[in-house]
């Protein structure tokens, strides 16, 4: 079974620039999550996708991040402008659910450098 | 507020000894508490969940106690090898309409030969 892919791997920017990461999800996977991991934390969720239906983006700053999951299967998340705050990585990961649990497969993330 | 603590953020071992990380939360109610293993420069990688009526979960060398009067969770890695050494996430599934999780901040495990 192919993992959870993502790109770019590595994006450096100005601030004030914006970037996009796209992400494929493991085939069959309804539920799509983009996180946000600062150096030295644990992932923060950002948005969660249940098919192409955003289920939860409480913690999306969306005056500059938006995102978007057309068909239903990958995804694509925007920042625009990047700020220096925003340098981390940004982690897709998918799910299905069949044993009432959540378990996530995460992709190997894509770091974003804001100069 | 709601925290998840997880013990230093780093912890050496001598190989061959049983390496114990902990997870202390407030102000969960978590139905669900899972553990992912992080390399650098990857992603998480699940290893381990334990349900919230379930006091202990093994899986080969690695076992996951849960007590939910005390708000912990312990990981154990018996017979420690280098190769486990990475950094560990516990990782609170709270059950909510949104389904996500909540990770704590992960412990820097470094097993030395």
């Amino acid at each position: 079974e192919a993992g959870v892919a993502q790109s770019p791997r590595y994006k450096i920017i100005e601030k004030r620039q914006s970037v996009a990461f796209w992400c494929n999800p493991i085939s069959g996977h309804a539920t799509l999550y983009w996180y946000q991991q600062i150096l030295g934390q644990g992932p923060k969720l950002l948005i969660q996708f249940q098919n192409n239906g955003v289920v939860d983006d409480s913690q999306l700053p969306k005056d500059r991040f938006s995102a978007e999951r057309l068909k239903g299967v990958d995804s694509t998340l925007k920042i625009q402008p990047a700020k220096l705050e925003d340098s981390a990585v940004y982690l897709c990961a998918s799910s299905s659910p069949r044993t009432g649990a959540n378990v996530l497969t995460f992709g190997a993330g894509s770091r974003l450098t804001v100069l | 507020s709601q925290k998840i603590e997880q013990n230093s953020e780093a912890l050496n071992i001598q190989e061959g000894k049983t390496a114990t990380l902990t997870c202390n939360y407030t102000n969960y109610s978590p139905a669900y508490l899972q553990w992912y293993r992080q390399d650098p420069g990857r992603g998480p990688v699940f290893l381990l969940l334990i349900r919230e009526n379930e006091k202990e979960k093994r899986k080969e060398r690695l076992k996951v106690t849960f007590d939910t009067t005390l708000k912990q969770s312990l990981f154990h890695i018996t017979a420690s090898q280098p190769a486990d050494s990475a950094t560990y996430l516990c990782a609170l599934d709270m059950r909510t309409g949104a389904n996500n999780l909540f990770f704590g901040t992960g412990t820097r495990l470094t097993v030395i030969p």
